[in-house]
């Protein structure tokens, strides 16, 4: 159980294109999905926190309108990247929070988006 | 100061010995507390949960717990090789997101 997919696994895009991005929670629901993003040989950087039937909440820094969420049900959320630029180029990850006692809210992971932009 | 610190490491151990990762964190609200592992080029991978003071025991790992201290650890016995990655502790407070460590780099040498 605790099965979190995305899509795609990697995308390679021209600047200035828009990229979408999917997190689904597979075997649970999930009304919280957080956004990640991790530079090489660096630490885990939270972009968003996505609720279900909410607006995301973003972090200082994150660009809410170049960073475009969506979390539509409770087993998707989706991140856009409008505008991709080079430096857009990262690893995303998302994860989905499990809730409900005994697991206290665990967050399990996606296996992440690779993108480059050109 | 940062909100769940974590040696960076590097830390090598050899084949089969125990390999200990700390962590602590500064929020005192904090109530459940996560382990997880990242091997290179992939994401996280959740490998211990603990939220009671004391020990947890899972197969090779055993995740120790004091609150009064702020501080988690992660013994890994009989390590592997394939045990080698970032290990990532992360504290939440209820109701909250989770804040994650910047990670352990472990490597096992055989």
């Amino acid at each position: 159980g605790a099965v979190v997919s995305q899509h795609p696994s990697w995308v390679i895009c021209k600047s200035g294109t828009s990229v979408k991005i999917e997190c689904r929670s597979l075997d649970f629901q999930a009304t919280t999905m957080f956004w990640y993003r991790q530079f090489p040989k660096q630490s885990l950087m939270l972009m968003a926190t996505s609720n279900e039937g909410s607006k995301a909440t973003y972090e200082q820094g994150v660009e809410k309108d170049k960073f475009l969420i969506n979390h539509a049900s409770l087993t998707l959320s989706t991140l856009t990247v409008t505008s991709a630029h080079p430096e857009d180029s990262s690893f995303y990850i998302c994860s989905a929070a499990r809730q409900g006692r005994p697991t206290y809210n665990e967050q399990f992971f996606g296996p992440g988006t690779r993108l480059t932009v050109l | 100061q940062k909100e769940v610190e974590q040696n960076s490491g590097p830390l090598s151990v050899p084949e089969g010995a125990i390999a200990s990762l700390n962590c602590t964190y500064s929020d005192r609200g904090s109530q459940s507390f996560f382990w997880y592992r990242q091997y290179s080029g992939k994401s996280p991978e959740l490998i211990m949960s603990i939220y009671s003071n004391g020990d947890k025991e899972d197969g090779r790992f055993t995740a120790q717990l004091n609150k009064a201290s702020q501080y988690v650890s992660l013994l890994i016995r009989d390590s592997q090789p394939s045990d080698s990655a970032t290990y990532l502790c992360a504290a939440r407070a209820y109701a909250g997101k989770s804040t994650f460590g910047d990670g352990t780099t472990l490597t096992v040498k055989p």
